[in-house]
Formats: C-alpha cells, structure tokens, sequence
C-alpha cells in the first residue's frame, strides 16, 4: 500500500526567509505532484515530476525529485503572504492505477 | 472553457437521509475520482472510475455509493449509513496527458 507522507505539517515562517518541505513515499511512482490549496478553496496544480532529477520551479517555488530516496522537496525562497496556503503532494504509483495518494499537506503560514 | 462542475457548494444533511454530489466535466476525461477531505487529513479516495459504466471502492467507501452512467457525470452519494459525513468533497478527472483537474468542491454538513 501506498503511503505519502510530508512534514511538516504547519510551518510558521516570516517574509524573506526560506524553508524546505518534504514529501516522502513508500513504493514506486510514476510521477509526483504538488499542489496549492486556499482555504475554502480547489487545489491548484503547482508541479508534476516525472523522472529521477526533475526539478522544477516556478517563482519562489522549487520542486525536485529524487525517485531513489522516495522524497519529493518543495523548497521556498524568500517567502511573501501570498504564499499563506497548504501544500500537498500527491504520489502516483506504478502499475497503471493512475490513482493519486495524497499526503496530509502542509499548512504554510508567512508573517509580515 | 473546459472544466469540472461540482454543485452544490453547500450541503446541509439530516440524520438519517440521503444526499447526492454532482460532478459533471467537459474535458471528455476518462478517468473520475471522488476524494474526501477532513481538516489535518489530506485527500482520501472515495470511489474512482476509469471508464463508463464501471467503477471501483477507494480506501473509505463505506457508507458512499457512485454511478457512472455518462462519461460526463460522476455523482456522488452520501447514505445514511455514513455516521460522520460532514466534510469537503472534492471531485476530479484525467484524461491523456499528466494531468489532474479539480472541481471546485462541495462542503457537506450534517445538521
């Protein structure tokens, strides 16, 4: 069974900083998302990884993947308030269900 | 503009009743998924569909029950044999592609 998991699970952080946070998961994937979410609010599409290396990035937003560790980063450069929302990453594994499994997300709160 | 439509927003449901979710999308997406979501626990699979006229349990499937007649339409209902039932719904398709659109939810309260 799949299982995804990512810390932390709420981060406090004040603007201009950075921060790192982690997905990691238990079985082979095929590809790896994040997403943002608001409150009240869908989740917005920030990234798919689809191979061991792929980075990618996105205004303040990093993602990479490493497929041999089984971990997934999100890394935050020099946070704003805008990026006040919670993160997920979700996981697909091989094997063709094509099913996402999600972490329990990130709750990112950036002060003034 | 293609999408997924999810209504109501808001749910309100009665010890004891039935209530269904519409998911209806224009993506011509094969692929369906009904997830649940609680405050701190993530997204969790409800019932998942690859294809017209089948579908599949995901991991809390008890108490739900889905159809899935058209390719366009996913509904989602909630029986009474689900004890705790209020939370945000979160409908979503796939179809070609990596990709994975999400409607826009519906929160159901149990009053």
């Amino acid at each position: 069974e799949l299982k995804v998991e990512q810390n932390p699970l709420f981060l406090s952080m004040q603007e201009g900083k950075n921060y790192t946070i982690y997905c990691n998961y238990s079985t082979t994937s095929d590809r790896l998302y994040w997403y943002r979410q608001d409150p009240g609010k869908s989740l917005e599409s920030l990234f798919v990884l689809l191979s061991n290396g792929a980075v990618k990035q996105e205004g303040r937003l990093m993602a990479s993947l490493d497929t041999k560790a089984r971990l997934s980063t999100l890394h935050i450069t020099a946070a704003v308030h805008d990026l006040s929302a919670t993160y997920f990453c979700a996981v697909v594994s091989g094997g063709g269900s094509y099913i996402p499994t999600f972490g329990r997300g990130t709750s990112l709160i950036v002060h003034p | 503009d293609g999408g997924i439509t999810q209504s109501p927003k808001y749910l309100f449901r009665k010890e004891g009743q039935n209530v269904t979710l519409s998911c209806e999308q224009n993506l011509n997406h094969d692929a369906m998924y009904w997830y649940r979501q609680d405050p701190g626990q993530g997204l969790r699979l409800i019932y998942y569909s690859q294809i017209v006229n089948d579908f599949q349990k995901g991991d809390i499937a008890e108490g739900y029950s889905v159809s899935r007649e058209k390719k366009e339409s996913f509904p989602l209902t909630v029986t009474s044999a689900q004890k705790n039932p209020t939370a945000f719904y979160l409908c979503a398709s796939a179809g070609g592609g990596y990709g994975y659109t999400f409607g826009s939810g519906t929160r159901l309260t149990v009053v």
